[in-house]
C-alpha cells in the first residue's frame, strides 16, 4: 500500500528565506508525486507535479521540487518566501496498484513573518 | 469551462437528517473523487469512481454513499447525518490510467457541512 508522511505539520520562516516542505512516500515503485496547496477558505490548487520525466520538477510561483528515489523523498522548495506563500501544502501520490486512488500527506501549515 | 463546481456551498443538518452534496465536472474527466478534509488530518477519500457506473469505498465510506450514472456527476449523499461527519467536503475530478494522470487534477471549492 501506498502512503505519504510529510514531517512537519508546521514551517515558520521570514519572508525572503528559503523555504523546505519535506515529503517521504512508501511505495513498491516509483509513484506519480504532487504538491498540492490551499490558501485558507479555499480549494486545492496544483503546484507541481512529478511522473518520472525528470527528477527535479519546477512548478509555478517558484516552487520546485526533486524526486529522490533512494531516499524516497519529494521536498518541497523555494528560494525566497513571499508573505503569500502563507497556505497548507499538501504531498500527495498516485498510481499503480492503489488503481484510482490518490493517498494524501497530512498536511504542512507554512506560515512566512514580516 | 467552469471546472468542477460543488453545492451547496455551505450547510447545516439537524442528527439524522439526510442530504446530497452535488459535484459536476464539464471536462470529461473519467475519474472522480470525494474527500473530506478535518484540521490537522489532510485530506481522507471517502470514495471514488473512475468512470460511469463505476464507483468503490476509500479510506471511510461508513455513513455515506455514491452513484455515477454519468461522467459529469458524482453526487455524494449522507443518509443519517451524525456530530462525526461535521467536516469539509471536496470533489475532485482528473482525466486518468493506471499509471499517470493525464490532466492536473481540479478541485471544486469544497462544501461546509456542520451537523448538530
Amino acid at each position: 500500500a501506498q502512503s505519504v508522511t510529510q514531517l512537519d505539520s508546521h514551517v515558520s520562516v521570514s519572508e525572503g528565506t528559503p523555504v523546505l516542505l519535506r515529503c517521504n512516500y512508501s511505495s513498491s515503485y516509483s509513484p506519480s508525486l504532487f504538491w498540492y496547496v490551499q490558501h485558507p477558505n479555499k480549494g486545492l490548487q496544483l503546484l507541481l507535479k512529478y511522473t518520472s520525466a525528470a527528477t527535479l520538477v519546477k512548478g509555478i510561483n517558484g516552487f520546485e521540487a526533486e524526486f529522490k528515489k533512494s531516499e524516497t523523498s519529494f521536498h518541497l522548495t523555494k528560494p525566497s518566501a513571499h508573505m503569500s506563500d502563507a497556505a497548507e501544502y499538501f504531498c500527495v501520490s498516485y498510481g499503480g496498484t492503489s488503481y484510482g486512488k490518490l493517498t494524501f500527506g497530512q498536511g504542512t501549515i507554512l506560515t512566512v513573518h514580516p | 469551462n467552469a471546472g468542477v463546481t460543488q453545492t451547496p456551498k455551505f450547510r447545516i443538518l439537524k442528527i439524522g437528517q439526510s442530504m446530497t452534496l452535488q459535484c459536476t465536472q464539464d471536462m470529461n474527466h473519467n475519474y472522480m473523487y470525494w474527500y473530506r478534509q478535518d484540521p490537522g488530518m489532510g485530506l481522507k477519500l471517502i470514495y471514488y469512481s473512475v468512470g460511469a457506473g463505476i464507483t468503490d469505498k476509500g479510506e471511510v465510506p461508513n455513513g455515506y454513499n455514491v452513484s455515477r450514472s454519468t461522467t459529469e456527476d458524482f453526487p455524494l449523499r449522507l443518509e443519517l447525518a451524525a456530530p462525526s461527519q461535521t467536516s469539509v467536503y471536496f470533489c475532485a475530478s482528473v482525466l486518468g490510467t493506471t499509471s499517470s494522470y493525464n490532466s492536473p487534477l481540479h478541485f471544486g471549492n469544497g462544501t461546509r457541512l456542520t451537523v448538530t
